[in-house]
């Protein structure tokens, strides 16, 4: 079953860079990589996307291997406000063809 | 300016009934679609609009569930006799014609269902 894999949980310090990996390795060809942040009871919202390599926006990176069979969202200087969930959107491919697939998404506990 | 707007925010039902969950998009925006998320997990792909059309519904577990785009702004889900297992938050999406379906997508607030 094709899925993508991050870490369930992170605790990280005000100040400090985090990095938060998603795995997928079976994604889809023409589909791009996005990030989402989602607070308690709200939707998703856009963080940063890319296709390969390397994107920096104001606030934040998205490192993605040639093969595009990972991806790591960067969080540079994090603050309290970032506690959030963060997400990785993917198209997956698989037998039945090719799915927008979310990953099960990491918790970020920023402390001060 | 407007957001992509859901009604209701909440609806609680029985078992067996029929629901209609509302998804208003961000007005001008082609793309639509449909997540469902359960508590602690990542939201769940249910279907993409295209405009008035279902470009993808591969994410729809079961017949009792459909949804359309009549128009190719407004879009309503609807589903069957409900079951205890649909209880979710269901959100919706909006994007601009960009990047095919990974575009950057704008959500609402999301309907919460509860099934009793």
């Amino acid at each position: 079953l094709a899925k993508t894999t991050q870490p369930i949980s992170m605790d990280s310090y005000e100040g400090q860079e985090v990095n938060i990996t998603c795995s997928h390795n079976n994604i889809a060809t023409n589909d791009y990589i996005t990030w989402y942040q989602q607070f308690p009871s709200q939707g998703p919202r856009f963080i940063i996307q890319g296709y390969k390599t390397k994107v920096t926006n104001e606030v934040a990176s998205l490192f993605i291997p040639a093969d595009r069979k990972s991806s790591t969202l960067s969080l540079p200087r994090v603050s309290l406000s970032d506690t959030a969930v963060y997400y990785c959107l993917v198209g997956l491919s698989n037998n039945a063809g090719n799915m927008l697939t979310f990953g099960g998404g990491t918790r970020l506990m920023v402390k001060p | 300016g407007a957001g992509v707007s859901q009604t209701p925010s909440n609806k609680v039902t029985e078992k067996g009934k029929y629901v209609e969950l509302r998804c208003d998009p961000i007005s001008g925006h082609t793309a639509l679609y449909w997540y469902r998320q359960s508590l602690g997990q990542g939201p769940e792909f249910l279907i993409y609009f295209q405009g008035t059309g279902a470009a993808d519904d591969s994410g729809l577990p079961n017949d009792r569930f459909f949804a359309v785009r009549p128009e190719g702004s407004v879009s309503t889900l609807k589903i069957q006799r409900t079951e205890r297992g649909d209880s979710a938050v269901y959100l919706c999406a909006s994007s601009k014609v960009g990047q095919g379906r990974t575009n950057e997508q704008f959500f609402g607030p999301g309907t919460r269902l509860t099934v009793l």
